[in-house]
């Protein structure tokens, strides 16, 4: 049980590059996540999704797109990389309106 | 909106000392609670969680929490702080019932000393 996974661990990218965050959690959880992490912001949400076929936009949603066709898979997608986009970014899951498991983030600069 | 507050960004104790972290909300009726604890590089990990019942709730690594609906709080408390528990916290709320979004609070970090 590999729990929530995430990769990559790290990543650079140009401006205006294109990446897709890939995130999967074997705990069959209906609800996954996406949070970033940036000095004195704590964690804010991005984009949410209640299982297949539902997403929804959290608190800072610009700049990104989600999907998600299977239970396991949220990969979260930067269409046009800015550096105000620079942070780690957390995806995690539930069973509901339960804990959330955390995977161990993966850390974007953008030049 | 649903709002998390956690007034302290950083808190220094010395090991052994007692250790109170506070966390307010601002949320029509009384919502999910969590505290969360973040080590350097690493995800975060549940330290404990009210949902109902029992104001005072255990937690793991000798952590406790007591809801206060009059004050809207929810404090992270230690008898005795181990050298260990140097790292970042996190409050966070869940709508209930709602759309299982989850509002973190900006985090304390905790230095322990010796």
């Amino acid at each position: 049980n590999a729990g929530v996974t995430q990769t990559p661990k790290f990543q650079v990218l140009k401006t205006g590059q294109s990446m897709t965050l890939q995130c999967a959690q074997d705990m069959n959880h209906e609800y996954m996540s996406w949070y970033r992490q940036d000095p004195g912001m704590g964690l804010r949400l991005i984009h949410y999704s209640v299982g297949a076929g539902i997403t929804d936009q959290g608190e800072v949603p610009n700049g990104y797109n989600v999907s998600r066709s299977t239970t396991e898979d949220f990969p979260l997608r930067l269409l046009s990389a800015a550096p105000s986009q620079t942070s780690v970014y957390f995806c995690a899951s539930s069973a509901g309106y339960d804990e959330q498991f955390f995977g161990p983030g993966t850390r974007l600069t953008v030049l | 909106a649903q709002s998390v507050t956690q007034p302290d960004i950083h808190i220094t104790v010395s090991e052994g000392a007692s250790l109170e972290l506070r966390c307010n909300y601002s949320y029509g009726a009384t919502p999910y609670l969590f505290w969360y604890v973040q080590s350097p590089g690493q995800g975060l990990q549940l330290l404990l969680k009210y949902f109902s019942g029992d104001t005072l709730v255990q937690g793991i690594k000798g952590f406790e929490a007591e809801f206060k609906r009059s004050q809207s709080s929810f404090n992270l408390r230690k008898p005795s702080v181990h050298w260990s528990d140097a790292a970042e916290y996190f409050c966070a709320v869940g709508e209930r019932p709602g759309t299982y979004k989850y509002i973190f609070g900006t985090g304390t970090r905790l230095k322990v000393l010796a």
